[in-house]
């Protein structure tokens, strides 16, 4: 069946930092993929997607390239903010079928 | 603000009990989805709903049910309720009922159940 594998947190960083979140995914078809991100007390929000292999998807200074090779679509920034504290999901949906499949999700702090 | 609106947004009730948690998709979606999220489980698709037609069925409970109106609200039915059913229930719509690069899934804000 289909499964993204994500980093566990909590990942702790400093502002300014790089960050990089790793995910993974086992895909029985083609797959789109999403990273979504959960604000403390909010719902879901999409950051960003990638349809195809090589593309780049990117939203408010993240970014993330869809590799088929290695079957993985990291999310990275740059220089994180306390802002940025939240829970991230990456998550697919393979093409003919309309559900997202979630990984388990990473927390990110941000601190000062 | 996604344009997807649930309520209640929290809700406390007791073992036993029913409860219907109501949603209201995007202007323009036909699709409607209802996930679930729990700290032990993460999230799990539970079902979808297609222009008032049940499209993709998930990890659903049979003590659960749900419905898309011709209006395209949908609600969430869940009865017998356990403590185990305490969590976070999301809906989400998008305008296609098939995935495609281009149907993308917008989450509301969730309700908050909780059993005791």
């Amino acid at each position: 069946g289909d499964s993204v594998t994500q980093m566990e947190g909590p990942v702790t960083l400093s502002e300014e930092a790089f960050l990089t979140i790793n995910c993974t995914y086992t895909a029985t078809g083609y797959p789109s993929l999403f990273w979504y991100v959960q604000y403390p007390g909010e719902g879901l929000q999409l950051l960003l997607k990638a349809t195809k292999a090589d593309d780049k998807g990117s939203n408010k200074g993240f970014e993330a390239t869809y590799r088929k090779e290695t079957t993985s679509f990291h999310l990275e920034k740059g220089s994180v903010q306390v802002s940025d504290s939240a829970v991230y999901f990456c998550a697919l949906m393979v093409s003919g079928y309309s559900t997202l499949t979630f990984g388990k999700g990473t927390m990110l702090l941000v601190s000062p | 603000d996604s344009g997807v609106t649930q309520t209640p947004k929290h809700l406390i009730t007791a073992t036993g009990q029913r409860v219907t948690l109501r949603c209201s998709p995007r202007s323009g979606d036909l699709s409607v989805y209802w996930y679930q999220q729990s700290l032990d489980q993460g999230l799990q698709f539970l079902i979808q709903y297609y222009n008032g037609e049940e499209r993709a069925k998930g990890n659903i409970l049979e003590r659960f049910s749900a419905q898309q109106f011709p209006d395209l609200h949908s609600e969430l039915n869940l009865s017998s309720l356990e403590l185990g059913d305490s969590a976070l229930y999301f809906c989400a719509s998008s305008v296609e009922g098939q995935g495609s690069g281009g149907n993308t899934i917008y989450f509301g804000e969730g309700s908050w159940l909780t059993v005791v």
